[in-house]
């Protein structure tokens, strides 16, 4: 019973590179979310998608960008990689708005 | 907007103590309050929840929550806490605009 898995669980960026966060969910939920985490500030909400094709801002949506093709995929990308974006990002899924929420494990980014 | 605030960064117990993580809300309209915790190098895993109806919720491994409108609190509690309790504690809340705000946390230590 898979969840919600994101790849790649580590990684280290130069400034200026860019990246795509996997997050896959076996769950067949509409709602998914990418928060950032970073410490002794809880999660902000990064997007999120309330179906296939259709995606909205959250509170800090700046640096980057989602797509959500498939009701399972919900990557996340940062195109231009720079230091306030070393975070732990989490993905996020759940049936309805007002349902728990399922999290992966995360990726912990680091951007030197 | 909505807001949370969970009051304590810390909270140390004795095992077989019993234990209570506060949290106070900020909502218009009537609120859906959420209890995840955070294991080390985890995603979030949801505790419980208050939609509507009984204002003492009981969740996943002992754990309960009570819904105090006129005080806007939700705080979670367990009446004998275990060594493996320990870990981050998040509360969150949702409006009726579907926005998700959680806490930045309170750290939970149950000593031997």
């Amino acid at each position: 019973n898979a969840g919600v898995t994101q790849t790649p669980k580590f990684r280290i960026l130069k400034i200026g590179q860019s990246m795509t966060l996997q997050c896959a969910q076996d769950m067949n939920h509409n709602y998914m979310y990418w928060y950032r985490q970073d410490p002794g500030m809880g999660l902000k909400l990064i997007y999120y998608s309330v179906g296939a094709g259709i995606t909205d801002k959250g509170e800090v949506p700046n640096g980057y960008n989602v797509s959500r093709s498939t009701t399972e995929d919900f990557p996340l990308r940062l195109e231009l990689a720079a230091p306030s974006q070393t975070s732990v990002y989490f993905c996020a899924s759940s049936a309805f708005s007002n349902q728990p929420q399922h999290f992966g494990d995360g990726t912990r980014l680091s951007i030197l | 907007a909505q807001s949370v605030a969970q009051p304590e960064d810390q909270v140390n117990v004795a095992e077989g103590n019993p234990l209570t993580v506060k949290c106070t809300y900020s909502v218009s309209g009537n609120p859906y309050l959420f209890w995840y915790v955070q294991y080390p190098n985890r995603g979030l895993q949801f505790l419980l929840k208050y939609i509507t109806g009984d204002n003492l919720v009981k969740g996943s491994y002992g754990f309960e929550a009570e819904f105090n409108k006129s005080q806007t609190s939700f705080h979670l509690k367990k009446p004998s806490a275990l060594v493996s309790d320990s870990a981050l504690y998040f509360c969150a809340v949702r409006d009726e605009n579907n926005d998700m705000r959680f806490g930045a946390g309170t750290r939970l230590t149950v000593k031997p």
